[in-house]
């Protein structure tokens, strides 16, 4: 597979656990944040978004948590399973526009049988 | 199916030779980019278009060149100028405006012969 995640930090939890991916942004003028997965070998896949005027939102067994007093965004994932090993980085937008987006470097998540 | 298509999935560079990377979507977007990742780092930006005949340089956009002709295509070239091009290249759209999420291809994988 391609190495796109080469020393990220890892987070490692059994299968059917939660897991919770945490992501600390750098502007705290920033006022939207989006949560990407990305496959060994494939492009970013978005998870889930949420803007500044928020602090929770939830997907499918997925919920995004805003912190913005400490600049602090993560991502919970319910009942983890093994097609949820990836590496998930967080995106946040610096000045509305797409080419103002910073993206961290991410967390590889790995599922324990 | 909407999507994005990068190609080709692996391509290799010779010394002195300029390679394009191609990238088409079907979804209607009028705002295109270009990311360079490397193994540990965040995405970063090479080149960007909001519109069809305009493009801008992002953060990294020297010994990189594009193009866009076509609303749905945003080749990037990279030039013998560009003396580190071993990465795996991401390209991405989104609707013009403000905090739009970005949707990635599946990349393309640029290596030195």
């Amino acid at each position: 597979g391609e190495s796109v995640g080469l020393h990220l930090p890892t987070l490692s939890v059994q299968e059917g656990d939660n897991s919770i991916i945490n992501c600390a942004y750098s502007n705290s003028a920033s006022d939207y944040f989006i949560w990407y997965k990305q496959e060994s070998g494939k492009g970013p896949q978005f998870i889930i978004d949420i803007r500044s005027n928020m602090d929770k939102r939830q997907g499918q067994r997925v919920t995004v948590l805003l912190n913005k007093t400490v600049k602090h965004l993560s991502l919970q994932i319910a009942a983890t399973q093994p097609g949820d090993s990836a590496v998930y980085f967080c995106a946040e937008n610096m000045g509305n526009y797409g080419q103002n987006f910073v993206f961290g470097p991410g967390t590889r998540l790995s599922v324990l049988p | 199916d909407g999507g994005i298509t990068q190609s080709p999935k692996y391509l290799f560079r010779k010394e002195g030779q300029n390679v394009t990377l191609s990238c088409e979507q079907n979804l209607n977007h009028d705002a295109m980019y270009w990311y360079r990742q490397d193994p540990g780092q965040g995405l970063r930006l090479i080149y960007y278009s909001q519109i069809v005949n305009d493009f801008q340089k992002g953060d990294i956009a020297e010994g990189y060149s594009v193009s866009r002709e076509k609303k749905e295509s945003f080749p990037l070239t990279v030039t013998s100028a560009q003396k580190n091009p071993t990465a795996f290249y991401l390209c991405a759209s989104s609707s013009r405006g403000s905090n739009q999420p970005q949707h990635f291809g599946d990349g393309t994988r640029l290596s030195i012969l």
